[in-house]
């Protein structure tokens, strides 16, 4: 079965430092894609960046960048030069490579930003 | 464009109602997700429709129940309501299955049993 282990419930940065939340993943399908999402305390989630499995580079979304190891099924999210507005609910996601796979979170973990 | 938008925003009803909740997705998404999520349990899958049709369901009673329109507005009930199903609701839609397909998320609706 697919899984998705976030160990930190919570972290704290300095506002300006750099932050990296970890993640790993359990699948045995080939092809999947990772996903990283943003949850503000109003509620919505929002898409912050996207790996694919078969992907050689790692994604970079602005100051978003993820860590991709695929022998380690590891898909850290590396925040840079964070900012107060960071501070969130961060979750990451899995969809596996079955037509009708459904989207899988992990149970998240809550930056909070230091000024 | 438009993003995925949840009615109501907001719900108080009382433990033995029912309760109906709307998403409507971004135009040309035909995929739409609802997850049920707790401060205990997390984001929990409740089913997913696209075009019309149930493709996967969680593990949730019959009490939860959902629904497809042909314009891909989706909608969920839940019917005699207890305690425990107070949660943010939120609905996703995608524009299909698929790996490289995440989800856009609504602003959820936030019920509330008492």
């Amino acid at each position: 079965a697919q899984k998705i282990t976030q160990t930190q419930p919570g972290m704290f940065v300095q506002e300006k430092e750099a932050v990296t939340l970890d993640c790993t993943y359990d699948t045995s399908d080939p092809s999947y894609g990772l996903f990283w999402y943003k949850q503000p305390s109003s509620g919505e989630m929002i898409f912050l960046i996207y790996q694919g499995s078969y992907d050689q580079q790692n994604a970079t979304e602005g100051r978003y960048s993820l860590n991709f190891q695929k022998a380690r099924k590891s898909a850290n999210l590396v925040i840079s030069a964070s900012q107060l507005g960071d501070s969130a609910m961060y979750f990451c996601a899995m969809r596996g490579g079955t037509s009708y796979d459904k989207v899988i979170f992990g149970p998240g973990t809550s930056l909070s930003v230091i000024p | 464009k438009a993003g995925v938008t949840q009615t109501p925003r907001y719900l108080i009803k009382t433990r033995g109602q029912q309760v109906t909740l709307s998403c409507s997705p971004i135009s040309g998404h035909r995929s739409v997700s609802w997850y049920q999520q707790t401060p205990g349990q997390g984001l929990q899958f409740l089913f997913e429709y696209f075009s019309e049709t149930q493709r996967n369901k969680g593990n949730f009673p019959g009490r939860f129940s959902g629904r497809q329109f042909s314009n891909s507005r989706s909608e969920m009930n839940v019917s005699t309501l207890e305690l425990g199903d107070s949660a943010l609701y939120l609905c996703a839609s995608s524009f299909a299955s698929g790996v490289s397909y995440g989800y856009t998320f609504g602003s959820g609706t936030r019920l509330t049993v008492v």
